[in-house]
């Protein structure tokens, strides 16, 4: 059994650019969550995908959006980045979207300049 | 809106001795409250949960209460030793369909030799 891997580890990008980071679940997972922990503080939560559908979302703006795949890995895709966005974001994997543990992967640091 | 207080953001205490550390939630369908460990560059780690149907529980040395008359958790590590310093995080959900975690702000927790 392999845990949540994600990738890239770490990525720099300028304002404006825009960037995918993308998660593979733990096996017989199909449900993934993304946050966004800023230095310092508790992870935030953006949205869910469960089966291949956006099963949840926080107060996050429309150019944060995702995709998930068949195999039930998930991409996580900002747009018109802004200075702000520099954080870890965080992918995590649960059995199911009804309460079962979520189980986080290592993170990609995104910083924007 | 959804909130998670957690309290203190620093807490220093002498290998041996308890740590607690607490939370507080806003949203009164809150029914699943997990604490996860996070060491310096690594992913978070659940390190105990409770559901609402119970008050306690325990896994060796540590424990977490909760209250939900007072929509209060609380984590109890008792005899504590230098590898426990970390970044404790609670948090809290519906554990409905759409599973989000709502994380408290963190407390850095420093265990003295």
């Amino acid at each position: 059994e392999t845990g949540v891997t994600q990738s890239p580890t770490h990525l720099i990008k300028t304002r404006g650019q825009q960037v995918t980071l993308r998660c593979s679940s733990q096996s017989g997972h199909n449900t993934v969550s993304w946050y966004q922990q800023a230095l310092g503080q508790g992870p935030q939560f953006i949205f869910q995908y469960y089966r291949e559908e956006e099963n949840g979302r926080g107060n996050f703006p429309p150019r944060f959006s995702g995709l998930q795949f068949p195999n039930y890995s998930s991409e996580l895709n900002v747009n018109a980045l802004e200075l702000d966005d520099s954080a870890l974001y965080l992918c995590a994997s649960s059995l199911d979207a009804s309460g079962s543990e979520q189980f986080f992967g290592p993170g990609t640091r995104l910083t924007v300049l | 809106g959804e909130n998670v207080e957690q309290h203190p953001s620093t807490l220093s205490v002498q290998e041996g001795d308890s740590a607690v550390i607490k939370c507080t939630y806003s949203d009164s369908a809150s029914n699943y409250f997990p604490w996860y460990k996070q060491e310096l560059g690594k992913r978070p780690q659940l390190i105990i949960d409770i559901r609402s149907n119970v008050g306690e529980k325990k896994d060796q040395r540590i424990a977490v209460t909760l209250n939900k008359t007072a929509k209060h958790f609380s984590l109890h590590i008792t005899e504590t030793q230098p590898e426990d310093s970390a970044v404790y995080f609670c948090a809290a959900s519906r554990g409905d369909s759409s599973y989000k975690l709502i994380f408290g702000s963190g407390t850095r927790l420093l265990v003295r030799p």
